[in-house]
């Protein structure tokens, strides 16, 4: 199995402070992306990386930001937390980009947030 | 933003019974994938497809992608209570959005004995 893990599992935090959740990975994958996934939505994506201090937004970008120093870690930060960001977050690393398109994502287990 | 719908949203079945996930959408892909998860985990990739027309077999299950390359299936044979979980497809567009993938709101199955 792909080296991906993310901390801490479950959270439970109050509205208006920051948190941050961290994807891990043993891999040496070029590509990490953060997702968010909720019922009826199902996976959106919130932020990419395509390699060290390389990122950019996703689809639901507002409210969060990125960081990652480094090729094995990726953080993901909320600045100031809101019950809409209550929800099960997913790290996925992926070695190539762009073409050929038939490379896959490895996810991690998720990390299941709750602001209250 | 390129919609990928799922149909049915929810499923559940008999042990033994042939069942067909429906993955649709108005635009064309330059590859499509199948992911399925289980309770408190994260997907994992089935099968990966990419060219229109294009049949891919995995033991019970069977996957399709259009002529048109705007549509894909997931067909079970003899469904097991093995196969529950929440089914996945996501796709990378023709144009723009790189390596990202777009996924569909899932399908939910149950398999029960």
């Amino acid at each position: 199995d792909a080296g991906i893990t993310q901390s801490p599992r479950h959270k439970v935090t109050e509205t208006g402070t920051p948190v941050t959740l961290r994807c891990h990975q043993t891999e040496n994958h070029r590509y990490m992306y953060w997702y968010r996934q909720d019922p009826g939505h199902g996976l959106r994506l919130i932020h990419y990386s395509y390699g060290v201090k390389d990122t950019d937004k996703g689809e639901v970008s507002d409210g969060y930001s990125v960081s990652r120093s480094k090729t094995e870690d990726f953080l993901l930060t909320l600045e100031s937390a809101t019950s809409s960001q209550t929800s099960v977050y997913f790290c996925a690393i992926s070695e190539r980009g762009g073409t050929p398109s038939n490379y896959g994502y490895t996810f991690g287990s998720g990390t299941r947030l709750t602001v209250v | 933003t390129q919609l990928l719908e799922q149909s049915p949203q929810f499923l559940s079945i008999q042990e033994g019974e042939n069942l067909t996930v429906y993955c649709n959408s108005s635009s064309v892909f330059s590859s499509l994938q199948w992911y399925r998860q289980e309770p408190g985990e994260g997907p994992v990739l089935l099968v990966t497809v990419v060219t229109g027309g294009e049949v891919k077999k995995l033991k019970r299950l069977t996957f399709q992608f259009g002529d048109a390359r705007k549509d894909s299936s997931l067909h079970i044979t003899a469904a097991q209570t093995g196969d529950t979980g929440l089914y996945l497809c996501a796709a990378r567009g023709l144009t723009g959005g790189g390596n990202k993938l777009t996924f569909g709101t899932g399908t939910q199955l149950k398999v029960e004995l």
